[in-house]
């Protein structure tokens, strides 16, 4: 069973502050990684991608990933109130060109 | 605007009934996705079509049925469902490749059955 692994939270961070949010995932082969914002009631928006080891910037995001830990995370500068939603981070199955495994979120409150 | 429409927003059926969910992309994307969401779990993915041919059917009651007429349109017919098929139904889309590139996601179905 392949896994997309999120902590629940809720991360709490004050106004300006870096939110940092973290996955894992369980296979080794995948190759396309996502990260979504989804505000409650609401679809999830597509906020960044990244296919290769490193950090890929995009405003104040940033998406960073390491395949030899499985590990990929998403910064968040000079955090916002209304950057309070919950994160979704999504994996292509193995080697699958269509197949996107979701993780549970992580729910962020930027306190003003 | 993502470019990929889902309407009804909002559906309250009795268990006895029959409705359809409609999807429509303008992204000129090759695959299309059914989701589920219910409080508190992950998304989990129902069905893919990639160029109108069902690649994925993950193990979905067969009282949900999809249908993939053409590359930008999907259909999720519902009928004799339970209660706890209350959800967000959400679609997307993606462009198929070598491998998966982004997926966007239409505004959902909230779907009530009583």
């Amino acid at each position: 069973q392949k896994e997309v692994e999120q902590n629940s939270g809720p991360l709490s961070v004050p106004e300006g502050a870096i939110a940092s949010l973290n996955c894992t995932y369980s296979d080794r082969v995948s190759q396309s990684f996502f990260w979504y914002r989804q505000y409650s009631g609401k679809s999830p928006e597509l906020i960044m991608s990244i296919y290769s080891n490193g950090d890929k910037e995009d405003g104040r995001f940033t998406a960073q990933l390491n395949k030899a830990s499985q590990y990929v995370s998403l910064l968040i500068r000079d955090s916002q109130p209304s950057d309070s939603a919950t994160y979704l981070c999504a994996v292509n199955e193995g080697d699958s060109s269509y197949k996107l495994i979701f993780g549970s979120g992580t729910r962020l409150l930027v306190r003003p | 605007e993502t470019g990929v429409t889902q309407t009804p927003r909002h559906l309250v059926m009795g268990m006895t009934n029959k409705k359809s969910l409609k999807c429509e992309q303008h992204l000129g994307h090759n695959a299309m996705y059914w989701y589920k969401q219910s409080a508190k779990k992950p998304l989990e993915l129902m069905f893919v079509y990639s160029l109108e041919e069902r690649v994925e059917n993950n193990s979905v009651p067969s009282r949900f049925s999809p249908e993939c007429p053409n590359s930008s349109h999907l259909f999720l017919h519902l009928h004799t469902l339970q209660p706890e098929d209350s959800a967000l139904y959400l679609c997307a889309s993606s462009l198929r490749g070598p491998y998966i590139t982004e997926a966007f996601f239409g505004q959902g179905t909230r779907l009530t059955v009583v």
